[in-house]
């Protein structure tokens, strides 16, 4: 069964804790994106990685961190230094840089 | 900046009916304009995706057209299930130091009543 999987679905995190949301992909895709949702808002670029061991910054990436050490997996860490985390966020792939992105079920992010 | 809107907002509309969403942008260099569907609590998925060359692409009951000219692309649902009920995302790619950029729009918010 291909596709993009996140866990976990809801996420609770107390503030000034790091967290670390997972996303593993079995299409063989080289690309791999994050992105932040938020009410009212477009999604917005965290991090994406053309293939692996290389990572680049997105719109947003301050507060965040992310490795790719195997190509299957993309995992991003919100640290405490992200002053407003609370938000869906989303993990995306894609064969190449140009092509569609396949985007997985997302994790909700919840700090109290 | 480049920019992505969307119009309505949000949209209600009964069950069989048609309807039509607006994508209005101003990315440059143009790649391809998409339009996902999210339905809530998901993640998007691919509906269509045009290129420069191409005026409309179809998927089922989703009929997507492109108008590079004028910058505006609309997507037309025929004969609206409940199942459609969902957030359409309008998702315009530039070419940017060799990395496709997208910039999203804020989305549609449908809902189909019975």
């Amino acid at each position: 069964d291909g596709g993009i999987t996140q866990s976990p679905k809801y996420l609770f995190r107390k503030e000034g804790q790091n967290v670390t949301l997972s996303c593993e992909q079995n299409l063989n895709h080289d690309a791999m994106y994050w992105y932040r949702q938020d009410p009212g808002q477009g999604l917005r670029l965290i991090y994406y990685s053309q293939i692996v061991n290389d990572f680049q910054k997105g719109d947003i990436a301050e507060g965040y961190s992310v490795s790719r050490e195997k190509k299957e997996s993309f995992p991003l860490t919100v640290t405490s230094a992200q002053k407003n985390p609370t938000a869906f966020y989303l993990c995306a792939s894609s064969i190449g840089k140009l092509d569609t992105q396949y985007f997985g079920p997302g994790t909700r992010l919840t700090v109290l | 900046k480049n920019q992505v809107e969307q119009s309505p907002q949000s949209l209600i509309i009964l069950e069989g009916k048609n309807c039509t969403l607006q994508c209005n942008y101003t990315v440059s260099p143009f790649s391809n304009l998409r339009w996902y569907k999210q339905d809530t609590g998901r993640g998007p998925v691919s509906l269509t995706i045009m290129t420069f060359s191409e005026n409309t692409k179809s998927n089922g009951r989703y009929t997507a057209t492109l108008d590079a000219d004028t910058k505006q692309s609309s997507l037309h649902i025929t004969a609206s299930q409940l199942s459609d009920s969902a957030s359409y995302i309008c998702v315009v790619s530039e070419l940017a130091g060799g990395y496709q950029k997208v910039t999203f729009g804020t989305g549609t918010k449908l809902q189909v009543i019975p």
